[in-house]
């Protein structure tokens, strides 16, 4: 089956780093992709890998591994904005996405 | 009104009720998707429709019925539901291209609660 791990919940500082891990077992793999959802709110997508690398929007930077079958979001400079879960997600061969549960990321002054 | 509405945001229904739920996306997208999202669980994927077509029933209960008359609205029938059911029900939009399709936008959810 189709399986995602991310961490429940992480707790950082403001102006802090934080690096947010996601492994997964899937059948068919063709890319890693990341959402932010606030509280009340619709998850909204932030990035997407399908090769091996880091890719780098603002803030926010994605990884990908995919002979460890595995990603990782990194967020800097954290703003008390960013408190908001955060989902990873990979989307096989026939257009179906698999979510992982989420990790709530907490951000204190 | 601009990326994916739904409505209505909150519902209460009892297990004996019909309802629908009602999504609307804006972007010209192609393909479109029903999610179920509860608590401390990842979403689970419902239903897709490409081009109109249901591509995946996912297992999902014959309570739930779909309906995407065309591109741009889809619909969620529920009757005879379950208290489980109760959850946040998020519809999503992407573009399906050469079998290139990563980003779907989501709409702001339906807050069901079955009594």
């Amino acid at each position: 089956g189709q399986s995602l791990e991310q961490p429940s919940e992480v707790t950082a500082v403001e102006g802090a780093i934080v690096q947010i891990n996601c492994t997964y077992q899937t059948s068919g793999f063709y890319g890693l992709s990341w959402y932010q959802q606030h509280d009340g709110g619709a998850p909204t997508f932030l990035s997407y890998n399908a090769l091996d690398g880091l890719e780098e929007t603002g803030r926010f930077s994605s990884f990908l591994s995919r002979s460890d079958s595995y990603g990782y979001l990194l967020l800097q400079e954290l703003q008390m904005k960013d408190s908001a879960s955060y989902f990873c997600a990979v989307r096989d061969n026939f257009n179906k996405f698999y979510f992982g549960s989420g990790t709530k990321l907490n951000v204190k002054p | 009104e601009t990326g994916v509405t739904q409505t209505p945001r909150h519902l209460v229904m009892g297990m004996t009720n019909k309802k629908s739920l009602k999504c609307e996306q804006h972007l010209g997208h192609n393909a479109m998707y029903w999610y179920k999202q509860s608590a401390k669980k990842p979403l689970e994927l419902m239903f897709v429709y490409s081009l109109e077509e249901r591509v995946e029933n996912n297992s999902v209960p014959s309570r739930f019925s779909p309906e995407c008359p065309n591109s741009s609205h889809l619909f969620l029938h529920l009757h005879t539901l379950q208290p489980e059911d109760s959850a946040l029900y998020l519809c999503a939009s992407s573009q399906e291209a050469s079998g290139f399709n990563y980003e779907q936008y989501f709409g702001p959810g339906t807050r069901l609660t079955v009594t």
